[in-house]
């Protein structure tokens, strides 16, 4: 079974604080993802990354930022929280199949307040 | 150009009913098309995905239309179970699996 690990289920934050939110996988994919979820918005892609240090912007990566140096680690990066990033967010990893399947994590439900 | 446009934004169905999520999208460019399914409290999963070089596919209850030249595909859900109740997300992608999702159906499947 693939396993995509996100390390925090829940956090809540203050305003101005810096956030980690890690995720690990087990499978030595190349490409993992960071998505965010809001109600009646779907998933948004924030960030992607292909390779170990190789990282490209999403559709809504203001405000954030990811590291990625271990090919098994991929973590996002709120530098300075504020209350609209209060959201659910998702890691993904592709499968290398050609039909678009990901394999999400359970997902990290941040509070800022 | 990138968006996926879902709609019914939520869905109430009688059991053993059927039920149609509709999903249009605008650039002819992506060339794969995935549903996702999502319970509370665990990320989404893959339900069943078409490629544009057929109309139609089917897997047990469910099934993806796929319209091309009205850039549409939908999801119809045969005898709906209340086990089916979850949030529905259709999507759509080209190369890398960069996917763009869609707004997302809250299913609820009565007894």
């Amino acid at each position: 079974d693939v396993k995509v690990t996100q390390s925090s289920r829940y956090l809540v934050k203050r305003t101005g604080e810096k956030v980690f939110l890690e995720c690990v996988q087990d499978m030595d994919h190349e490409n993992m993802f960071w998505y965010r979820q809001d109600p009646g918005l779907g998933l948004r892609l924030i960030y992607f990354s292909y390779d170990v240090k190789m990282k490209e912007k999403g559709d809504i990566p203001e405000g954030y930022s990811v590291s990625r140096e271990k090919k098994e680690r991929f973590s996002l990066i709120l530098e300075s929280a504020s209350t609209n990033q209060t959201s659910m967010y998702l890691c993904a990893i592709n499968s290398g199949s050609n039909t678009g399947e990901l394999f999400f994590g359970e997902g990290s439900r941040l509070t800022v307040l | 150009q990138q968006q996926v446009k879902q709609s019914p934004q939520s869905l109430i169905v009688q059991k053993g009913g059927i039920s149609i999520i509709n999903c249009a999208y605008e650039n002819t460019a992506f060339d794969y098309f995935p549903w996702y399914q999502q319970f509370p409290g665990k990320g989404p999963a893959l339900l069943i995905a078409i490629r544009p070089d057929v109309s139609e596919k089917k897997e047990g209850r469910f099934t993806i239309s796929f319209n091309k030249s009205a850039k549409q595909f939908s999801l119809h859900i045969m005898d709906s179970q209340p086990g089916d109740s979850a949030t529905y997300f259709c999507a759509a992608g080209s190369g890398a699996q960069k996917l763009v999702f869609g707004q997302g159906t809250r299913l609820t499947i009565n007894p």
